[in-house]
């Protein structure tokens, strides 16, 4: 069974950029869900989604944005790119919202330049 | 405002050891726990839970506490050994039926040969 897959690895922007951040999760997974990892902060979460519906969300600006697809894959979008929005994003998918077996992507490495 | 913390940012044993490491946390709504371990260039996997209904759960070298009148879990790992060597992240939920969890800072644990 493939793992939770995230495009692209590794992202260089620039200040003022948008960037858009995709991820596969497990196959039969409904839940996914978005966290940014800065160092000394830990994992934030960001926004969860599930059947294709915003269940819960993070204390992240607007410029922060997510969709799910009805295939389960979600994408999280960032406009406006700010020097502070350089940081790991990493996915997890879970099957019933579960966060007992949340099982998470390799991350995009966001560089914002 | 850090609703779980870990204060240790970092922890040195020798392997065969026991290692220690410890979470506080400041919101009694929390009732699920989880530890999440995490090595370079890789997304954090699931190591173990506790519902805040136990005080202990154990899963072979590997044991959760949790006081939840100190609002502090800690996870032991017994033996040590040096593929343990990794980050550490707590983290809380205030259900078990949710991909948001708030993590703490993480641990980064070195198990010495």
């Amino acid at each position: 069974k493939a793992g939770v897959t995230q495009t692209p690895r590794y992202l260089i922007k620039t200040r003022g950029q948008q960037v858009t951040l995709s991820c596969s999760p497990i196959s039969g997974h409904r839940s996914v869900s978005w966290y940014q990892q800065t160092p000394g902060q830990g994992l934030q979460f960001l926004f969860e989604y599930f059947s294709e519906t915003q269940r819960n969300k993070g204390n992240f600006p607007g410029r922060f944005s997510g969709r799910q697809f009805s295939n389960s894959r979600s994408e999280m979008n960032v406009s406006t790119l700010e020097l502070g929005d350089s940081a790991l994003y990493l996915c997890a998918s879970t099957t019933v919202g579960g966060n007992e077996k949340l099982f998470f992507g390799s991350g995009t490495q966001l560089s914002v330049l | 405002d850090q609703q779980v913390k870990q204060n240790s940012p970092s922890l040195s044993v020798q392997e065969g050891r026991i290692s220690i490491l410890n979470c506080d946390y400041t919101n009694s709504m929390f009732d699920y726990f989880l530890w999440y371990k995490k090595y370079p260039a890789e997304g954090p996997t699931f190591l173990i839970s506790i519902s805040s209904i136990k005080d202990k759960n154990e899963d072979g070298r590997f044991t959760v506490f949790l006081n939840k009148s100190a609002k502090h879990l800690s996870l032991h790992i017994v033996p040590s050994q040096p593929g343990d060597s990794a980050v550490y992240f707590c983290a809380a939920s205030g259900s078990s039926n949710t991909g948001k969890l708030i993590f703490g800072q993480g641990t980064t644990l070195q198990v010495k040969p």
